[in-house]
């Protein structure tokens, strides 16, 4: 079965400075799907930025990117330019593009970004 | 605002006891996604809907239930209800059957006295 681990349940940036947040998966298929969603205090789920498996570049939304290994099995989030705004909870996840659905997310247990002004 | 709506916001009931909890996706979406939100499990992918059929399950009890209507709504039935059960229940949309969830609900947070 699949998993999704992130090791760090908490993280702290200042304003204005870059943060990464780690996110290791173990799978043995070859195709899939990775995502980074953003919980903030409002609670709602938004999704910051996905990631095609058999893309070698890493993807890119404004100030956020990833850091894709295949091999290693991780996927870690860049955020740059911190800001007060990007203070949330970050879950990443795994689907797999084969068989049911790919609605069937797997998540990690998150890590509670905080952003020091 | 992510286009998706779920009612009620709050919900708290007692054990034993059987609630509705309702999702309207987004205009032009077809497929409906329940995930549970809990503190001991993380978030856990529940079911998927699309058009009105059953598309995916995923470790849903058999406490629980779902469908889908004509007119794209969904409802989560979760009946005999244990103090476990307590979580926030989210309900995300995306426009086809093979796709990720795009955009989700607001949650509706069910508490279990």
């Amino acid at each position: 079965a699949q998993t999704v681990t992130q090791s760090q349940p908490e993280m702290s940036v200042q304003e204005a400075e870059t943060v990464t947040l780690s996110c290791t998966y173990d799978t043995s298929e070859s195709d899939y799907y990775l995502f980074w969603y953003k919980q903030p205090p409002s609670r709602q789920m938004i999704l910051v930025i996905r990631q095609e498996a058999y893309k070698q570049q890493n993807a890119t939304e404004n100030r956020f990117s990833v850091n894709f290994q295949k091999a290693a099995k991780s996927f870690s989030l860049k955020i740059s330019d911190s800001q007060l705004g990007d203070a949330a909870m970050y879950f990443c996840a795994y689907t797999s593009l084969y068989g049911g659905s790919q609605g069937n997310l797997i998540f990690g247990k998150g890590t509670k970004l905080s952003v020091k002004p | 605002d992510s286009g998706v709506t779920q009612t009620p916001k709050h919900l708290i009931t007692a054990t034993g006891q059987r609630v509705t909890l309702r999702c309207s996706p987004r205009s032009g979406d077809l497929s409906v996604y329940w995930y549970q939100q809990s503190l001991d499990q993380g978030l856990q992918f529940l079911i998927q809907y699309y058009n009105g059929e059953e598309r995916a399950k995923g470790n849903i009890l058999e406490r629980f239930s779902a469908q889908q209507f004509p007119d794209l709504h969904s409802e989560l039935n979760l009946s005999s209800l244990e103090l476990g059960d307590s979580a926030l229940y989210f309900c995300a949309s995306s426009e086809g059957q093979g796709d990720q969830p795009q955009h989700f609900g607001d949650g509706t947070r069910l508490s279990i006295l």
